[in-house]
């Protein structure tokens, strides 16, 4: 089946950028999302890219997709204590609107 | 506007027993998908219910059944519960192909 990898864990310090890495494998993937989870809570949705576009950004926020390699990122300027959270990608898949998350990337920030 | 609801947050039941956990979606919002979320899995697709059809279903074993009302509410349902099965479900809602809206989810210990 379809699949969405990312890398588990990642640290940065206070005030640098924070890059979360994906990979899918579905060419088909009609959007890409990235979702942020807090500690007992669910997944709120961050932002969001349709599979024609490159590049959004939403404040701190930056997406980038290059859709010939499958690969997304997402950039957080100026990270902050607050960001700390699990952060996962998810495709809709092309063939049946299924939403596929990766296993979720763990952000930690160093004072 | 009400965000997705999920109830009860906390669940504990025995091996053996069944457990039917219930998902109020955002208003308006008539599709309904359910996760199950472990450390070692991620965020798994268990089935997407649009309209009291399911249109899409995971890979998991027919102990696992779910069902929308005509209101929208969802219900998944566990049967024959094993120790495996200790999780977060998740319940999403959405809006056609809108990203999906989580609720808290509920938490499930099985012993």
């Amino acid at each position: 089946g379809e699949d969405v990898e990312q890398s588990l864990f990642l640290s940065v310090r206070e005030g640098d950028s924070s890059v979360i890495n994906c990979t899918y494998t579905d060419s088909s993937s009609t959007y890409l999302y990235w979702y942020k989870q807090e500690p007992g809570a669910g997944l709120q949705l961050l932002t969001y890219i349709f599979s024609n576009m490159d590049m959004k950004q939403d404040q701190r926020l930056t997406v980038l997709l290059n859709k010939k390699d499958k690969h997304l990122s997402l950039r957080i300027a100026d990270t902050q204590t607050g960001d700390s959270a699990i952060y996962f990608c998810a495709e809709r898949e092309g063939r049946d609107d299924k939403i596929i998350f990766g296993k979720g990337t763990r952000l930690h920030i160093l004072p | 506007k009400a965000g997705v609801t999920q109830t009860p947050r906390y669940l504990i039941k025995t091996r053996g027993q069944q457990v039917t956990l219930s998902c109020s979606p955002i208003s308006g919002h008539r599709s309904v998908s359910w996760y199950q979320q472990t450390p070692g899995q991620g965020l798994q697709f268990l089935f997407e219910y649009f309209s009291e059809t399911q249109r899409n279903k995971g890979n998991f074993p027919g102990r696992f059944s779910g069902r929308q009302f005509s209101n929208s509410r969802s219900e998944m349902n566990v049967s024959t519960l094993e120790l495996g099965d200790s999780a977060l479900y998740l319940c999403a809602s959405s809006l056609g192909n809108s990203p999906l809206h989580f609720g808290n989810g509920t938490r499930l210990t099985v012993t």
